[in-house]
């Protein structure tokens, strides 16, 4: 089962922060946060992972609270290309295990309007 | 660079026959995983290839089985098809799963058993 916990639907109006939380409260010390998105009908792509400092890249940012139970997706200028299923994923990384794959939970819909 | 090849995009096929589908990673990607997306389960972890070996493998039947090449090109089978196995089928990516990198997801092959 999914470890984390998100919101089912958001509304963000475009060129608005879009704010998307995830709680994952029994989140252990070895696990990453990472978020993919799913486009209608394509497949998920990756947008940013963290493991406790608040991380930044070209499509978002990722904070995370000091205690890691939860995080937020910042998508600082939505578009309407924005609107997506957003999966918030937590994933252990072995160093020499087998470990790899990820476990979707249902993810947040978000409609980005005009 | 070109990014996961599915093929192919679409598919029909009868209750009881068999279907193979294929799976061309990012150059230079060793790890290969292949995700069921249905509309009642979402995305589920079927199996993943590292180095032609299987590494690790969700909770499918033996129905579900796939093998990769020494390119690390994967293949999926699955026989004696039922109607639940309509779905999206999933492939995704990774230089190695054993450390922090995201995946990148092909755009899926649409199998639809009749």
């Amino acid at each position: 089962d999914a470890k984390t916990t998100q919101p089912t639907s958001m509304d963000c109006a475009e060129g608005r922060a879009a704010n998307l939380p995830c709680n994952h409260s029994t989140i252990s010390g070895n696990e990453y946060v990472y978020w993919y998105r799913q486009i209608h009908s394509q497949g998920p792509q990756y947008i940013i992972h963290g493991l406790k400092n608040n991380e930044t890249n070209e499509m978002a940012s990722l904070i995370i609270t000091e205690d890691r139970k939860s995080s937020t997706l910042i998508l600082p200028h939505a578009t309407l290309r924005d609107t997506a299923v957003y999966y918030c994923i937590v994933r252990v990384i072995y160093y020499g295990g087998s470990q790899g794959n990820l476990i979707f939970g249902k993810g947040t819909k978000l409609s980005v309007k005009p | 660079k070109a990014g996961v090849t599915q093929t192919p995009r679409y598919l029909i096929k009868t209750r009881g026959q068999q279907v193979t589908l294929s799976c061309s990673p990012i150059s230079g990607h060793r790890s290969v995983s292949w995700y069921q997306q249905t509309p009642g389960q979402g995305l589920q972890f079927l199996f993943e290839y590292f180095s032609e070996t299987q590494r690790n493998k969700g909770n499918f039947p033996g129905r579900f089985s796939g093998r990769q090449f020494s390119n690390s090109r994967s293949e999926m089978n699955v026989s004696t098809l039922e109607l639940g196995d309509s779905a999206l089928y999933l492939c995704a990516s990774s230089p190695d799963t054993q450390r922090n990198y995201g995946y990148t997801f092909g755009s899926g092959t649409r199998l639809t058993v009749v």
